[in-house]
């Protein structure tokens, strides 16, 4: 697509269910990113997924959280028991390659999926 | 501990006068910055970036300025317009360890920039 694309946007859970977030990063690009964005903070990196390479999952806060991505293409982001400190806004980002963020390979955002847990 | 911080909350211009928009770092292994603007509802979007080797960037309206000494960076907008009200993200990256692809993000300013 011509964007990176995100779904639920909207996702109200309640705490202990388990959540799904979906990406879908511009065809071509090889390298995926999952970002959240908590009430006023900064994004935060949480992993990262090159080509065939294993993913970088040093920014997962949890073992509650985990991330595939299947095909080299669609990304799923999963969170087990969900705690209402998960409530935030995740983000997904694509990028053409993970090396050197400039010029054309800047990353491109999805809208992200807000996720509120009650 | 944060390593990319954005002091201002908020800023708020008149139409057609310059913004300026600050961010420190403390992480002396960085060596790219970007500035990434977002709209409500949306995605960041990427504005502008400097290397290390720099120190100013300009395309268009948007400046960028790097101290290395200081751990500074900033963003002009000349002029700023109506269009350009939304939350500014500061972002690092260096290539420590080989890994220059994580981003470290400030918290942001809110611009708004007024009629």
């Amino acid at each position: 697509g011509a964007g990176v694309s995100q779904s639920p946007s909207n996702k109200v859970t309640e705490k202990g269910k388990d959540v799904e977030l979906r990406c879908d990063p511009i065809s071509g690009h090889t390298a995926l990113y999952w970002y959240r964005q908590s009430l006023g903070q900064g994004l935060e990196f949480l992993i990262y997924f090159q080509g065939n390479s294993a993913p970088d999952k040093s920014g997962l806060p949890s073992d509650r959280f985990s991330a595939e991505r299947t095909g080299g293409s669609v990304s799923t982001l999963t969170i087990q028991r969900t705690q209402q400190e998960d409530s935030a806004v995740y983000l997904c980002a694509s990028s053409l390659t993970g090396n050197n963020l400039s010029g054309a390979n800047v990353l491109t955002f999805g809208a992200g999926s807000r996720l509120t847990v009650l | 501990d944060q390593q990319v911080k954005q002091n201002s909350p908020s800023l708020s211009v008149q139409e057609g006068r310059i913004s300026i928009l600050n961010c420190d770092y403390t992480n002396s292994m960085f060596d790219y910055f970007l500035w990434y603007k977002k709209y409500p509802a949306e995605g960041p979007t990427f504005l502008i970036s400097i290397s290390s080797i720099k120190d100013k960037n300009e395309d268009g309206r948007f400046t960028v300025f790097l101290n290395k000494s200081a751990k500074h960076l900033s963003l002009h907008i000349v002029p700023s317009q109506p269009g350009d009200s939304a939350v500014y993200f500061c972002a690092a990256s260096g290539k420590s360890g080989g890994s220059n692809y994580k981003l470290t993000f400030g918290k942001g300013t809110l611009l708004t920039v007024n009629p």
